[in-house]
């Protein structure tokens, strides 16, 4: 089955213990995106991968980092995660940018930092 | 930058009543445009899309039309039903030379009841 998975689902943590949130997809996509989500803000892009090695920054990336080694692979990591952090935040591919190709969003990750 | 607004919700309706969620955009060329649709505890997922002007995107019996000399891109359907309640986003992409980046509005709650 074509999907997007990201682990864990729900996390509950304190300020400024590093977190790793996985986003894995078996569809094969060059693309892949982080994005949170807000009451009253919708989904705003934290970052993007358009293929192996090549990240670039969405629109609110402050105190995340990613990395693309494997183009099945997207961890979004959270080196000293703060009570502003927390959100749901959603991992999504596709076969290339989102301009025409549609995008797949995995189940999203509920994160609560104390 | 890029920008997309929807009429702000949450929109209650009765089973088999005329739905139309309006949604504006700014952009500085020629964009794609998409609404994505999240049901309860779920990802967001495609529902219609239009890539260049007077496009008419559909699905499910929903339907929208990209207008461009207004900016819009109102999503209609005719009869709606208990299954459609759901948060409905609409979303904006540019060009590929631009970058992949998807912009998304502030979603909109549509709850329909019996």
């Amino acid at each position: 089955e074509a999907q997007v998975t990201q682990n864990p689902r729900y996390l509950i943590t304190v300020t400024g213990k590093k977190l790793t949130v996985t986003c894995s997809q078996n569809m094969n996509h060059e693309y892949m995106s982080w994005y949170r989500q807000d009451p009253g803000l919708g989904l705003r892009q934290i970052y993007y991968s358009m293929n192996v090695e090549v990240t670039d920054k969405g629109d609110v990336p402050e105190g995340y980092k990613v990395s693309r080694k494997e183009k099945r692979n997207f961890p979004l990591i959270l080196e000293s995660p703060s009570p502003n952090q927390t959100s749901l935040y959603f991992c999504a591919s596709s076969f290339q940018g989102p301009y025409s190709y549609t995008q797949y969003f995995g189940p999203g990750t509920r994160l609560t930092v104390l | 930058g890029d920008s997309v607004t929807q009429m702000e919700g949450p929109v209650t309706l009765s089973e088999e009543a005329f739905l139309t969620i309006n949604c504006t955009y700014t952009a500085t060329g020629y964009p794609s445009l998409f609404w994505y649709v999240q049901y309860p505890g779920e990802g967001l997922q495609l529902l219609l899309k239009a890539t260049k002007a007077d496009d008419k995107g559909s699905n499910k019996g929903f339907e929208a039309t990209y207008r461009k000399e207004t900016t819009s891109f109102h999503l209609e359907k005719g009869s709606v039903q208990v299954s459609d309640s759901a948060v409905y986003f609409c979303a904006l992409s540019e060009g590929e030379t631009s970058g992949s980046r998807l912009t998304f509005g502030e979603g909109t709650q549509l709850t329909v009841n019996p």
